[in-house]
């Protein structure tokens, strides 16, 4: 099956910075990338489908200037949340589009923001 | 409505012993996909097993089972002979369509799997 990486795996930054998030698929032409955003011990919300080479697709709810989404090849989304605020805090995960029933994810980023 | 729902928060197994995961879900789309994933406490989501809305069978990998019952909407897993590296949460999950309109899954709740020696 498809292999995606994200970096960083746990990042901790003040609230106010910026942090991007980088999701590659490492065998895999990936032409849609999910972004999806998980609280603890609760389940995952999809944010935004990112499009190759077009404009992200958010859901409702997602503030698309605070969360950007970068799809700018077939191999690399990137995921910047701007100004982040201790409410940012939370454990992000990209995945792949369905490949032959299954979709594929990455390990995740794990935000602090203090 | 919500599409999926999980209405164990918590289960407790034996080691050995045989545990059932209840999932129902909600679509009126005939083309469809359900799907279980295993979170432990690092994160990563494993994939478990999957059922197409057209197939026949109920689908099975290894330990895992899917009980699909198509006319009650329900996709409930099936894990037999539980061992300690079960313990994890578990996600049910849906994609509406077929596989190649790449729309998102949608996941259900999920529940926590304790399992005991």
């Amino acid at each position: 099956g498809a292999v995606v990486s994200q970096h960083p795996s746990r990042v901790i930054c003040k609230s106010g910075t910026s942090v991007k998030i980088e999701c590659r698929s490492l065998d895999f032409q990936a032409t849609t990338m999910f972004w999806y955003r998980q609280f603890p011990k609760q389940s995952l919300m999809l944010m935004a489908t990112s499009n190759e080479g077009s404009k992200a697709t958010y859901e409702q709810g997602v503030e698309k200037d605070k969360f950007l989404i970068n799809h700018a090849s077939l191999t690399l989304s990137t995921l910047t949340v701007t100004s982040a605020h201790p409410e940012d805090s939370s454990f992000y995960i990209c995945s792949t589009q369905v490949v032959d029933n299954e979709q594929f994810f990455g390990p995740g980023t794990r935000l602090t923001v203090l | 409505a919500q599409k999926i729902t999980q209405t164990q928060p918590g289960m407790f197994v034996q080691e050995k012993e045989a545990v059932t995961l209840d999932c129902t879900y909600d679509t009126s789309d005939p083309s469809y996909g359900l799907f279980w994933y295993k979170q432990p406490s690092s994160g990563e989501m494993i994939f478990l097993i999957y059922q197409g809305s057209y197939d026949q069978q109920n689908a099975t990998e290894g330990r895992y089972s899917l009980n699909f019952q198509k006319a009650r909407k329900s996709a409930n897993l099936v894990i037999s002979a539980s061992q300690l590296g079960d313990s994890a949460m578990y996600f049910c999950a849906m994609r509406e369509g077929p596989s190649q309109a790449g729309t998102a899954l949608i996941f259900g709740k999920g529940t926590t799997l304790s399992v005991s020696s």
